[in-house]
């Protein structure tokens, strides 16, 4: 049971380039999330799906697109980075109707130059 | 919409010492209260939770009570240690949304 885990760990980026961040979790969760977290910023949420085949967007989504064709991976898009997209991103997943714990992947560092 | 205010960091302290940090949050209806731990370089990792008022949870020494009347779920631990050094995130979770809202988190360092 690996729980959530996430491709790549590191990447860097040049200004326009495009690339494809992806979230597994073998749970059998619900819920998936994608959220950036910036120093002394917390984590934002950028979108998020309630079901396979759902996305809804969250708090910061512009610039970032996303795919939930299966129930366990959730596909975060950038198609043409900018530099304020240097963060790094976390992805998430929780059971959604008994539990709402979220667990978390240990993160994609990206560096936008 | 709904938000979570925790108290500024970082926060240091020694060994044994007590720890309290604030949280306090808006939210409509009824959230779910948590608080999650991230260790460096590392994702988050709940901590504890509480879902609805007066619930007090509880995990390795940490302590919250959900607190209705004054809209807080403030983090206590009776004696730190070295090992509790980390980042610490309030959350609250939106039933109704399914999602979460998180604080900025506040960065505890625990010195021998």
């Amino acid at each position: 049971n690996a729980g959530v885990t996430q491709t790549p760990k590191f990447r860097v980026l040049k200004t326009g380039q495009s690339m494809t961040l992806l979230c597994a979790q073998d749970m059998n969760h619900e819920y998936m999330y994608w959220y950036r977290q910036d120093p002394g910023m917390g984590l934002r949420l950028i979108h998020y799906s309630v079901g396979e085949g759902t996305t809804a967007k969250g708090e910061v989504p512009d610039g970032y697109n996303v795919s939930r064709l299966k129930k366990q991976n959730f596909l975060l898009g950038l198609e043409s980075a900018a530099p304020s997209q240097t963060s790094v991103y976390f992805c998430a997943s929780t059971e959604g109707s008994l539990t709402y714990e979220q667990y978390f992947g240990p993160g994609t560092r990206l560096t936008v130059t | 919409g709904d938000s979570v205010t925790q108290m500024e960091g970082p926060v240091t302290l020694s060994e044994e010492a007590f720890l309290t940090i604030n949280c306090t949050y808006t939210a409509t209806g009824y959230p779910s209260l948590f608080w999650y731990v991230q260790y460096p370089g590392e994702g988050l990792q709940l901590l504890l939770k509480a879902t609805k008022a007066d619930d007090k949870g509880s995990n390795k020494g940490f302590e919250a009570t959900y607190r209705k009347e004054t809209t807080s779920f403030h983090l206590e631990k009776g004696s730190v240690q070295v090992s509790d050094s980390a980042v610490y995130f309030c959350a609250l979770l939106n039933t109704n949304a399914g999602k979460s809202t998180f604080g900025d988190g506040t960065t505890l360092t625990v010195k021998p």
